[in-house]
Order: C-alpha cells, then sequence, then structure tokens
C-alpha cells in the first residue's frame, strides 16, 4: 500500500502559539488530502479537504482563521492551528487518495497517515 | 451530508468465533467504500475497498459486503483472534469522505 507520513507525532504547546502539521504522500502524489480530528473514544471527523493549487474547503463549523491549511504541493499538505486553546487538544489525522486520478474514481484507496497528538496547555 | 451509522458500537467475543459488522450510510451515491482498522492512539489502516460497481471483496479472513442501493455494507471477519481487536470503521466515499461511529472488538484468549 502507499505510504503517508505526518510530521510530528506528538506535539505539547502552550495556549496562544501555532502549531504546524505536515502531511506528506511519499510514493505518489495527491491533489487532495483531507484533515480529520479525533477526540478520545470518539470516530473520525471531518475538519477539511486540501486542494493543491486552491483554497481548502472546510466543513461546516470549522474556523478557517483557526484551522489554516495549505496544500504547498502534490506530496505535502500542512495545518497549521493558530492561537492554539485546549480545547484544541486532539489527535489530528490526514489522508490522500490514490488510485483513479480523480477524486471521483471508485478506484481510489484512501490512506492515512499515522496521527498528530496534540496538546495544549 | 451523508450520515454513516454502524452496529454494534462494541462488541466483545470468544477467541474463534465469527462474527459480522454491519454499517449503514444514507447516501448511496458512493464511488466506493473501504473498512479501516485503527488501534489505540494509531492511524488508520485500510482493510478492504468496495468498489461501487462490486458486491463484495475478501481479503484473508476478511469478507466485506456493499449493497448500494440500500446503503449497507457489513464486514465479516472469520475465526476472530485477539489480535483482531480494535476499533473498525466503514467510510463510503461520495464527493467527501465520511466515517461511521466504529464498532469497538475485543477478542477474549
Amino acid at each position: 500500500g502507499a505510504v503517508v507520513s505526518q510530521h510530528p507525532s506528538w506535539v505539547i504547546c502552550k495556549s496562544g502559539t501555532s502549531v504546524k502539521i505536515e502531511c506528506r504522500s511519499l510514493d505518489f502524489q495527491a491533489t487532495t488530502m483531507f484533515w480529520y480530528r479525533q477526540f478520545p473514544k470518539q470516530s473520525l471527523m471531518l475538519m477539511a479537504t486540501s486542494n493543491e493549487g486552491s483554497k481548502a474547503t472546510y466543513e461546516q463549523g470549522v474556523e478557517k482563521d483557526k484551522f489554516l491549511i495549505n496544500h504547498a504541493s502534490l506530496t505535502l499538505s500542512t495545518l497549521t492551528v493558530t492561537s492554539a486553546h485546549p480545547e484544541d487538544s486532539s489527535f489530528y489525522i490526514c489522508s490522500a487518495p490514490k488510485g483513479g486520478g480523480r477524486v471521483e474514481s471508485s478506484y481510489n484507496e484512501q490512506f492515512f497517515g499515522p496521527g498528530t497528538r496534540l496538546t495544549v496547555l | 451530508k451523508q450520515e454513516v451509522t454502524q452496529i454494534p458500537a462494541a462488541l466483545s467475543v470468544p477467541e474463534g468465533e465469527n462474527l459480522v459488522l454491519n454499517c449503514s450510510f444514507t447516501d448511496s451515491a458512493i464511488y466506493n467504500l473501504q473498512w479501516f482498522r485503527q488501534d489505540p492512539g494509531k492511524g488508520l489502516t485500510s482493510l478492504l475497498l468496495i468498489q461501487s460497481s462490486q458486491r463484495e471483496q475478501t481479503s484473508g479472513r476478511l469478507n466485506a459486503s456493499l449493497d448500494k442501493s440500500s446503503g449497507r455494507s457489513t464486514l465479516y471477519i472469520a475465526a476472530s483472534q485477539p489480535g483482531d481487536s480494535a476499533t473498525y470503521l466503514c467510510a463510503p466515499t461520495g464527493n467527501q469522505f465520511y466515517f461511521g461511529t466504529g464498532t469497538s472488538l475485543t477478542v477474549i484468549p
């Protein structure tokens, strides 16, 4: 299967600081990547869709000015949590589809990064 | 917006049993459906992908079926093992990618 990496795997920061999380597709290109957040004992919640060369699409209720997404290249998307607060502490996971070349292809298989554990003190 | 429900939410079985996990979704306009497992504090591992034109997929002891018209998928695990203990998530993929609530499986040795 394909490989998606995330960096860092965990981060602890003070309230009010900004944290950048990287998501890379290591052996394939992805024009689209997805960012999720997962709170303890809950399922993953889609936050936003990262689009290479255009603006990200945010889910309802997700503040785009707080969660900045930049799809810098076909293999890299970054999520920056700005002015982080304790309630932003969560497990952040990215995914990238590989397969059919188009987002709507039935051959697309999603590959997930290992996640980033963010703790805001 | 796609709504995905997985039943049961939690399941505990003795080793060796066969089991079925259920997934239902509200929007049948999907391209494919994936099943994942997630171990505590870890990312997701893809188990099976069923294309929208397919009825089922098999990988080892796992078999997943898809009935797109009725918005249902099942994951069958044969001869369960303690290493199968994890949370299992289904994800029907349409224009976006939504997860089910997950089934937490515990296989007791």
